[in-house]
């Protein structure tokens, strides 16, 4: 059985902080991994996707990879109150049409 | 726009009242997909279609079906509705295998007395 695990949270941070989200994943072939913002009573919604192991940033977004840990995190710079949402964890392996997701890190960014 | 449309958003049946719920998307996406969310539970698939008239069980398929007769459409069907299938549900598609990442819909909340 294929398992994404993320901490359901809340996560509270201020306004202007980083926020950090973590995930970790049991299947060591996965290959592709995402990052999701659901608001409430909305879609899942992709902000970031990574395929190899270290760092890659968009905006205020940064994304880690770690496959010999089998680790990934989300960072979110200069967090703002519209940040607050719930964030998934995706993770698919090659050759799988079937992606896990994990039940999501709540967060809550506060004025 | 690039979109997953799904209908309706909102709905209440009665217990073994056949339903169908609709998915169409308009990005040519070969890959399809249906998921239900339930609170402390997360997204669970139910079924897939990688392409027209290709169709495979996800993780609860289970109550649900589903067809595939033309690239744009993927319908959920719940023939004999229960109230454990009580649920927000999502379509969603992918231009491969979703190794780029999905599209969703934008949700149906199904509630069955």
């Amino acid at each position: 059985q294929k398992e994404v695990e993320q901490n359901s949270g809340p996560l509270s941070v201020p306004e202007g902080a980083i926020a950090s989200l973590n995930c970790t994943y049991s299947d060591r072939v996965s290959q592709s991994f995402f990052w999701y913002r659901q608001y409430s009573g909305k879609s899942p919604e992709l902000i970031m996707s990574i395929y190899s192991n270290g760092d890659k940033e968009d905006g205020r977004f940064t994304a880690q990879l770690n496959k010999a840990s089998q680790y990934v995190s989300l960072l979110i710079r200069d967090s703002q109150p519209s940040d607050s949402a719930t964030y998934l964890c995706a993770v698919k392996g090659g050759g799988s049409y079937i992606p896990t997701f994990g039940r999501g890190t709540s967060l809550i960014v506060h004025p | 726009e690039a979109q997953v449309t799904q209908n309706p958003r909102y709905l209440i049946t009665v217990t073994g009242k056949k339903l169908t719920v609709t998915c169409s998307q308009n990005m040519n996406h070969e890959y399809m997909s249906w998921y239900r969310q339930d609170p402390g539970l997360g997204l669970r698939q139910i079924y897939y279609s990688m392409n027209v008239e290709v169709t495979d069980k996800g993780d609860v398929p289970e109550g649900y079906k589903v067809s595939r007769k033309e690239k744009r459409n993927f319908p959920l069907i719940l023939e004999s509705p229960s109230p454990n299938q009580t649920s927000l549900y999502f379509c969603a598609s992918s231009i491969n295998g979703g190794d780029y990442g999905y599209t969703f819909g934008s949700g149906t909340r199904l509630t069955v007395v």
